[in-house]
C-alpha cells in the first residue's frame, strides 16, 4: 500500500524566516511527487517532481526530490503570513492517476 | 480559483440517509476524481472517472458509487450513511494522465449526525 509521512506535522515560525518541510514515500511504481497549498478548501497545486536532484522553484518555494532515499522538501524563504497553510505532499503511482496523500504540515506564519 | 466547482457547499444528514454530491470540470479536462477528507487528515483518494467510466478506485466501500456525464461533469453516491462518512468531499479534474494539471474544486462539507 502507498503511504506517504509528511514532517512536521506543524510549525509555527516568525514573517521572514526560512521552513523546510519533509515528505517520506512508498509507492508502488514511483511516477511522480507533487506538492499543494490548502489554504481553506481547495489545494492548489505547487509542483511536480519526478527527477532526482532538480529543484523546482517558484518565487521563494522550491522543492527537491531523492528517489533513492524516497523523499522531498520543500523550502519556503523569506516567509509571509499569507504563506500560512496546510501544505500537503503526494505521491502518484504509475499506474494511474490516484494520488496517495500525506497528513499534511500545518504552517502559521506570525508577525 | 479554478473552473471546477461543487455543490452543494455544506450538507447535514442523519445516518442511514443517502447523499449526492456534484462536481462541474474545469474546460477542456477528460478526467474527474472524488477524494473524501477528515479533519485533520490528507485528502483519501475515492475513486476516479475518464470517458464515463470508473478508472481507479481507493479503499472505499462499495456504498460509494460515482457517475460521469457526457460533459466529464460528475456525482458521487453515497448510500447507508454512517457518523464516519462526515468529511470534506472535494472533486478534481485533469486531462487523463496528467496530475499535474488536477485541479480541485472548494469541496462539499458533509455532516453526518
Amino acid at each position: 500500500e502507498d503511504k506517504v509521512v509528511q514532517s512536521p506535522l506543524s510549525l509555527v515560525v516568525h514573517e521572514g524566516d526560512t521552513v523546510t518541510l519533509n515528505c517520506s514515500y512508498e509507492v508502488t511504481n514511483f511516477r511522480s511527487l507533487l506538492w499543494y497549498k490548502q489554504e481553506k478548501k481547495a489545494p492548489t497545486f505547487l509542483f511536480m517532481l519526478t527527477s532526482s536532484g532538480i529543484e523546482k522553484k517558484s518565487g521563494r518555494l522550491s522543492s527537491i526530490l531523492d528517489k533513492k532515499e524516497l523523499f522531498s522538501i520543500l523550502n519556503i524563504t523569506a516567509t509571509q503570513t499569507g504563506d500560512s497553510a496546510i501544505y500537503l505532499c503526494a505521491v502518484e503511482p504509475g499506474t494511474a492517476s490516484k494520488l496517495t496523500f500525506g497528513t499534511g504540515t500545518r504552517l502559521q506564519v506570525t508577525l | 480559483e479554478t473552473g471546477v466547482t461543487q455543490s452543494p457547499t455544506h450538507l447535514i444528514k442523519t445516518r442511514g440517509q443517502q447523499v449526492t454530491l456534484r462536481c462541474s470540470s474545469q474546460s477542456g479536462h477528460n478526467t474527474v476524481s472524488w477524494y473524501q477528507q477528515a479533519l485533520g487528515q490528507g485528502p483519501q483518494f475515492i475513486f476516479q472517472y475518464y470517458r464515463e467510466e470508473e478508472n481507479g478506485r481507493g479503499n472505499f466501500p462499495p456504498r460509494f458509487s460515482g457517475l460521469q456525464f457526457p460533459n466529464y461533469s460528475s456525482e458521487l453516491n453515497v448510500n447507508a450513511l454512517e457518523l464516519d462518512d462526515s468529511a470534506l468531499y472535494l472533486c478534481a479534474s485533469s486531462l487523463q494522465g496528467r496530475a499535474d494539471t488536477q485541479y480541485f474544486g472548494p469541496g462539499t462539507r458533509l455532516t453526518v449526525l
